[in-house]
C-alpha cells in the first residue's frame, strides 16, 4: 500500500528555473495539501484542494501554482525558483468527509527536498 | 484560526511517562484538538484527536481540560522511537459535522528521550 507518493525526492535548481513536484495518493481521498518546512520550523500550508476541481491558497502561496489533475494527483509548480524557496516540501491527503469514526487525519508523503542556488 | 501554545522542548527518560502540554485559550466550540508527530526526516503522522472527552488509542492518551482551553498528550511509557516533534493543532469541524477544515501547524514541542 503506497499511500502518498512524492517525486522527486531531491532536486537542485538554479535561480529562475522552473519545476513541478508531483504527488499521488492511492487512498481515494478527496482532499490534498502541499506544505513546506524550512529548517527548524513547523509546516506551513502552501495550497490545498478540498476536492477534485477546487484549489485554495494557504498561508504562503506566493511563487507557487498548483493543479489538481484528478482525484489521485496534486502537483505543485515553481515557475521561477528563488533561493527563499529552498525547503522540504510535503504533500498530504485526507478524507474530509465527516461521519462516525472518521478522524480526518492527514497522511503525508516522505517529502521532497528542494535546494535553489 | 485559533492558536496553540506549546513548550519548545521537553526531555524524558526511556520507559517513563511523558506529559506534553498545549494551551489553546481561544478554542471555539467546533474546534477539535489534533496531535501529530514528526519523526526525524519523515513527514508528520497522526497521533490522536478529541473534542471534549479524554481519548485513548494505541499510541497515546489525550486529556482535555474541562474548559477546553488546554490539553495534554500522554505517552505512557516513552521509548527512543518516540523522540520527535509533537504538534498540537486545532482543527475546525463545521457545525454540521460533515467536514474538517485545513490543518495549520505551529512550532511544536521537540521531545528528547534519554536511554
Amino acid at each position: 500500500n503506497a499511500g502518498v507518493t512524492q517525486t522527486p525526492k531531491f532536486q537542485v535548481l538554479k535561480t529562475g528555473q522552473s519545476m513541478t513536484l508531483q504527488c499521488a495518493q492511492d487512498m481515494n481521498h478527496n482532499s490534498m495539501y502541499w506544505y513546506r518546512q524550512d529548517p527548524g520550523m513547523g509546516l506551513r500550508l502552501i495550497y490545498y484542494s478540498a476536492s477534485e476541481g477546487t484549489t485554495d491558497k494557504g498561508e504562503v502561496p506566493n511563487g507557487y501554482n498548483v493543479s489538481r489533475l484528478n482525484k489521485r494527483e496534486f502537483s505543485l509548480r515553481l515557475e521561477s525558483a528563488a533561493p527563499s524557496q529552498t525547503s522540504v516540501y510535503f504533500c498530504a491527503s485526507s478524507n474530509l468527509a465527516g461521519g462516525p469514526g472518521n478522524t480526518g487525519e492527514l497522511f503525508f508523503g516522505e517529502g521532497s527536498r528542494l535546494t535553489v542556488l | 484560526d485559533a492558536k496553540t501554545t506549546q513548550p519548545n522542548s521537553m526531555e524524558s527518560n526511556e520507559e517513563e511517562p511523558v506529559h506534553l502540554p498545549c494551551n489553546h485559550s481561544t478554542i471555539s466550540g467546533t474546534d477539535y484538538i489534533h496531535w501529530y508527530r514528526q519523526l526525524p526526516s519523515q513527514g508528520p503522522e497522526y497521533v490522536i484527536h478529541g473534542l471534549t472527552s479524554n481519548v485513548n488509542n494505541r499510541m497515546a492518551s489525550l486529556a482535555i481540560a474541562e474548559d477546553r482551553k488546554s490539553s495534554t498528550l500522554i505517552l505512557h511509557r516513552a521509548t527512543l522511537r518516540d523522540a520527535a516533534v509533537y504538534y498540537c493543532i486545532l482543527r475546525d469541524r463545521n457545525a454540521g459535522g460533515t467536514s474538517y477544515g485545513k490543518l495549520t501547524f505551529g512550532q511544536g514541542t521537540i521531545l528528547t528521550v534519554h536511554p
